[in-house]
């Protein structure tokens, strides 16, 4: 069966230090990998997807960075954190067989929160 | 771009009672999604809607999927605080299922 995990789960980071959170997928092939973020009380931002390794499509223009550097890993980073981006970050896969309209399969997630 | 709006934004309810959870999209849908999220956690795949007047159920909670296929709906019968936590709706566009959009999720409390 296939699982996915993401780490580290809690981030206590001061403003301007680095950050880079990993999310494996274990159990399927070639999968599109996504990392999105939820602030308090408010929805899921789809921050970067990927549909390939070394492919990443960014949705917003900010401070974070993805990267692909495997099959099924991706990882979210930051050269320098800013307070705004505080919120709980979630890793998420889809497959491809059948079609592009599938369900997500969502990580445990991480709470970063900046100081 | 594509919006889902959601109703209400929280809902209490006394356990036993039944409740409906909205989902409205700016434009037509091409694959509807709920997913479930306790306090803190990932989120749970509930069920997918594709097709426009189609109805799913899984245990006590059926969603529905409008003709037009611009609104869905969350049914829970008989809530239970196992119900309590943020239940969120999802969409893809009509570019593809690469990119799932969501709604701000509604907080859904249940009194035993």
């Amino acid at each position: 069966s296939q699982t996915i995990h993401q780490w580290p789960a809690t981030l206590v980071q001061p403003v301007g230090s680095p950050l880079s959170l990993e999310c494996t997928v274990e159990g399927t092939s070639n999968p599109n990998l996504y990392w999105y973020r939820q602030a308090a009380g408010r929805g899921l931002q789809l921050l970067f997807y990927s549909v390939g390794i070394g492919q990443i499509s960014s949705e917003v223009p900010q401070n974070l960075s993805a990267s692909r550097p495997q099959d099924r890993q991706f990882i979210l980073s930051s050269k320098k954190l800013l307070l705004s981006d505080s919120g709980f970050y979630l890793c998420a896969w889809k497959g491809r067989l059948a079609g592009p309209t599938r369900e997500l399969f969502f990580g445990e997630g991480s709470r970063l929160t900046v100081l | 771009s594509q919006e889902l709006e959601q109703s209400p934004q929280s809902l209490i309810v006394q356990e036993g009672k039944n409740l409906t959870i909205n989902c409205t999209s700016s434009k037509t849908l091409y694959g509807l999604y709920w997913y479930k999220q306790k306090y803190g956690e990932g989120l749970i795949f509930l069920m997918m809607l594709q097709k426009g007047g189609e109805e799913k159920s899984h245990e006590k909670i059926t969603a529905k999927l409008d003709e037009k296929k611009q609104q869905s709906s969350l049914h829970i019968t008989a809530s239970q605080p196992s119900h309590a936590g943020i239940y969120l709706c999802g969409a893809d566009g009509r570019t593809g299922g690469f990119k799932t959009i969501f709604g701000a999720g509604t907080r859904l409390f249940v009194k035993a």
